[in-house]
């Protein structure tokens, strides 16, 4: 079946610019997260979805960034005024609950803010 | 101090080779645990999730002591294919899956 799909694959911005990620999880996933991968550092988590509960936001490093999902599928992470340390790939999770379940990761989106 | 913490590498071994990473977390209230898989400019893939028993998947082998809060993989009789980052990953909070990731640690099987 389908996995976890992303667009664009790749986005090259001005600095000061806004830009849209979208996610597509896999149908019937109801948990949804969003991490981000710098050149040199590891993952880090931005935010989750998790059916209708409020999303998690605690990862997400400034409020220029935020993050909707619409009829409990596919999900847009919105950065504005984007600044050059922005820069990375933004992966899209899904796993079928959340806890232990396995998350399935998207292909990213490589973000670079010139 | 960063939650989960690995020796980066790279760890350069000959095929056949019985390799172990190490990696250490520092909330004592983790609940989850994980091996994740990386190849070069893709996504991580779910490689084996650890248990307090330790377990076995093939080659792979997965430990985890509580006590010291670390997390070790064993892999042997290495392949070209095994060449990839292997991350370490935890979950800290119940009722979420919020994944922790480790650096990762690269591993490059040569022939």
């Amino acid at each position: 079946g389908a996995g976890v799909s992303q667009s664009p694959s790749n986005k090259v911005t001005e600095k000061g610019k806004d830009v849209e990620l979208r996610c597509d999880p896999i149908s019937g996933h109801t948990a949804l997260y969003w991490y981000r991968q710098s050149l040199g550092q590891g993952l880090e988590f931005l935010i989750y979805f998790q059916g209708n509960s409020a999303p998690d936001k605690s990862g997400l490093p400034s409020d220029r960034f935020s993050a909707e999902r619409t009829g409990g599928s596919v999900s847009t992470l919105t950065i504005q005024r984007t600044q050059q340390e922005d820069s990375a790939v933004y992966l899209c999770a899904s796993s079928l609950r959340y806890r232990g379940d396995e998350q399935y990761f998207g292909p990213g989106t490589r973000l670079t803010v010139t | 101090r960063k939650e989960v913490e690995q020796d980066p590498g790279p760890f350069n071994v000959p095929e056949g080779a019985t390799v172990a990473f190490n990696c250490t977390y520092s909330n004592s209230a983790s609940q989850s645990f994980f091996w994740y898989r990386q190849d070069c400019r893709k996504e991580p893939k779910l490689l084996m999730s650890v248990y307090s028993s330790g377990n076995e998947d093939g080659r792979f082998t997965a430990q985890l002591n509580r006590a010291s809060q670390y997390i070790s993989l064993l892999i042997r009789d290495s392949k070209l294919s095994d060449s990839a980052t292997y991350l370490c990953v935890v979950i800290t909070a119940r009722n979420t899956g919020k994944l922790i990731f480790g650096q990762g640690t690269t591993l490059q099987v040569k022939p």
